[in-house]
């Protein structure tokens, strides 16, 4: 069971926006550390899509944004396309573990 | 730009030690300003921090590893290792090397290796 929950799957039609929620503890992301998000296509290695709550690389659209609240963050997608359709993780710290988490990932399905 | 590249045995029997290598080129691993870690995935399952290294040597682990992972650095060959003594079948993943966002193991992991799969049997 990981430290951070997400669920195991969201889907939406393309064009649509879609978020998928990660949420921690008082001990991780609601003691202020920062959340960051990787998308996994099929068969690939992680790939980083957000870092610091809701800064994007360079090269990453616009389309993918982060946010954060309390013990909580949420990757939000809009404009969905095909190629959107991954496995997206969210990772903390947590303090009283002395580890960097992770999430249990989330299937995104484009209808 | 920026490569890491795993390379070790795809398939250990139980008790015995993982030993996985990652190179990285197209950039300084004495840079001193980022850690460099290794992440595993085992099949169907989330990521999971293993430990980090910085080119001076100081590591930190995950503490549930900490009794069977040593993680070092050869700077001289650009390439950090990991090893992890007395396997199961539950350590059988895909491995990952990445640098990490910054100099802190809080910070992100970017950019990965392709990741490599350790298959244990029993």
């Amino acid at each position: 069971q990981s430290v951070l929950t997400q669920p195991p799957s969201v889907s939406g039609a393309p064009g649509q926006r879609v978020t998928i929620s990660c949420t921690g503890s008082s001990s991780n992301i609601g003691a202020g550390y920062d959340v960051h998000w990787y998308q996994q296509l099929p068969g690939t290695a992680p790939k980083l899509l957000i870092y610091g709550n809701n800064n994007r690389p360079s090269g990453v659209p616009d389309r993918f944004s982060g946010s954060k609240s309390g013990t909580s963050a949420s990757l939000a997608i809009t404009g969905l396309q095909t190629e959107d359709e991954a496995v997206y993780h969210c990772q903390s710290y947590d303090g009283s573990l002395t580890t960097s988490v992770f999430g249990g990932g989330t299937q995104l399905t484009v209808l | 730009q920026l490569q890491l590249q795993e390379s070790g045995p795809g398939l250990l029997k139980a008790s015995e030690t993982l030993a996985l290598t990652c190179t990285v080129s197209g950039g300084s691993i004495s840079s001193g300003s980022h850690y460099w870690g290794w992440i595993r995935q085992p099949p169907g399952k989330a990521l999971e921090w293993i430990g980090t290294v910085y080119y001076s040597g100081t590591t930190y682990y995950n503490p549930s590893f900490k009794s069977r992972v040593t993680i070092s650095v050869d700077t001289s060959r650009s390439h950090f290792s990991l090893r992890l003594n007395s396997v199961t079948a539950a350590d059988t993943a895909v491995y990952y090397c990445a640098r990490h966002g910054g100099a802190y193991i809080r910070d992100w992991f970017h950019p990965w290796g392709q990741g490599t799969l350790v298959t244990v049997s029993s």
